[in-house]
């Protein structure tokens, strides 16, 4: 695609449910990044994804929080038994190495409200 | 870990005038990118800065990067109103690309 593709854009889910966000990156970069943003605030990395392999998820803030990239493309940020402080934008972004000279692409991400 | 902080937290100038902001690393850096979130809407890359005493320019934008590589600055020459957003600075860990705290600029015209 033109871009990175997130869905949904809105989810409001109710206390304890869980969610699964959806994150399709431009096609055949290596690199994906999950960050959460919360109101006012600046994105909060994660995880990281190159290619397949999970190489840092430092930052998911439980483990009510899992995020998988099967074959290398798209991926899925999961959240278990949502609480209120989850309440966030979850942002996706990729790009096309697995080095650090390149700029990352983001989409419009998906805001989660939980209630 | 690393962290990258960022001053002003927030900055509101007249149109016309100018806006700094400043991003400060505790480590050295191997590069420093710049993104411009405008309200509502997702980040977008601006610019990249390598090596250290770096100077670019995007029009009315100049971006430095210090001697160091422990910061960075961003200045942007007599603002927009299209210039309103949040500013981050954001560099790469080891697997990880970190965002500064951002600068959220406000122009009144």
């Amino acid at each position: 695609g033109a871009g990175v593709s997130q869905s949904p854009r809105y989810k409001v889910a109710k206390r304890g449910q869980d969610v699964a966000l959806r994150c399709d990156p431009i096609s055949g970069h290596v690199s994906l990044f999950w960050y959460q943003q919360a109101l006012g605030q600046g994105p909060e990395f994660l995880t990281y994804f190159q290619n397949e392999a999970q190489l840092d998820k430092s930052g998911l803030p439980s483990d009510r929080f899992f995020a998988e990239r099967p074959e290398g493309s798209v991926s899925t940020l999961k959240i278990q038994r949502t609480q209120q402080e989850d309440s966030a934008v979850y942002l996706c972004a990729s790009s096309s190495t697995g080095g650090s000279y390149t700029e990352a692409f983001f989409g419009q991400g998906t805001r989660l409200t939980v209630v | 870990g690393q962290q990258v902080m960022q001053i002003p937290q927030y900055q509101h100038v007249q149109e016309g005038e100018d806006f700094t902001t400043y991003c400060n690393s505790s480590t050295t850096l191997s590069n420093i990118q710049w993104y411009k979130q405008r309200p509502g809407g997702h980040p977008v890359f601006l610019i990249q800065l390598v090596k250290s005493g770096e100077v670019k320019k995007q029009k009315r934008l100049t971006f430095q990067f210090g001697e160091a590589k422990k910061n960075s600055s961003l200045h942007i020459t007599a603002t927009q109103t299209t210039d309103v957003g949040t500013y981050f600075c954001a560099a790469f860990g080891t697997d990880k690309l970190i965002f500064g705290t951002g600068t959220r600029l406000q122009v009144f015209p």
